[in-house]
């Protein structure tokens, strides 16, 4: 399998424009978690789905946010209208569900936005 | 509410020499832990995780770490650090029913090894 693929690896974009991050997680894994790293705040959790479905968006910072996931191997997450504070590293991750020693979360290599 | 404290955010050791990371976690049940390894412009790779048992566990790269239940604590170690493991580390606790999932990361540990 050839991992947790993200598109793009770098996006720079003008502030008020919008953004959309995509995500293939590894093929048979029930869990998609994105993440945002910022200095300022380190690795956040923004939302995660399990079999598709949205379990916990909380750590979304606000409606300007928003993340989809239409089938087991796609997921997007869509920034609209972008400001310049949402300039981070994104992380998309998958797992397998259930407790046991295979459980562990699987990332990618990360979208760096750059909001100007 | 789970966090995870990395109190040291530099660390400069020697290559050849000891390392030792420090994590101390805060969690209201059986967690599991993690160490994550971010090189630069990469993803995080997983290094090692305890679940339960044997409360030493081995990674990948010749790391390992030990859960102590009384400290709170799942410091990482290493006996001869190699300049290849110059990186970002990062410890994270995740709930133990339903697996690691969801996981609440510490700020890193930015290793830098001097040759």
């Amino acid at each position: 399998d050839a991992g947790v693929i993200q598109s793009p690896r770098h996006e720079v974009t003008e502030m008020g424009q919008e953004v959309t991050l995509r995500c293939k997680p590894i093929s048979g894994h029930d869990y998609l978690f994105w993440y945002r790293q910022t200095m300022m705040r380190g690795l956040e959790l923004l939302i995660y789905f399990n079999n598709n479905v949205p379990i916990d968006d909380s750590g979304m910072p606000e409606d300007r946010f928003s993340a989809k996931m239409p089938n087991a191997s796609f997921s997007t997450l869509k920034i609209q209208p972008s400001e310049p504070r949402d300039s981070a590293v994104y992380f998309c991750a998958s797992s397998l569900v259930g407790a046991g020693s295979n459980t562990e979360a699987f990332f990618g290599q990360g979208t760096r936005l750059t909001v100007v | 509410a789970q966090s995870v404290t990395q109190p040291d955010i530099h660390i400069t050791v020697s290559e050849g020499a000891s390392l030792e990371l420090r994590c101390n976690y805060s969690y209201g049940a059986t967690p599991y832990l993690f160490w994550y390894v971010q090189s630069p412009g990469q993803g995080l790779q997983l290094l090692l995780k305890y679940f339960s048992g044997d409360t030493l566990v081995q990674g990948i790269k010749g790391f390992e770490a030990e859960f102590k239940r009384s400290q709170s604590s799942f410091n990482l170690r290493k006996p001869s650090v190699h300049w290849s493991d110059a990186a970002e580390y990062f410890c994270a606790v995740g709930p133990f029913t339903g697996g690691g999932n969801k996981l609440t990361f510490g700020t890193g540990t930015q290793l830098k090894v001097e040759l």
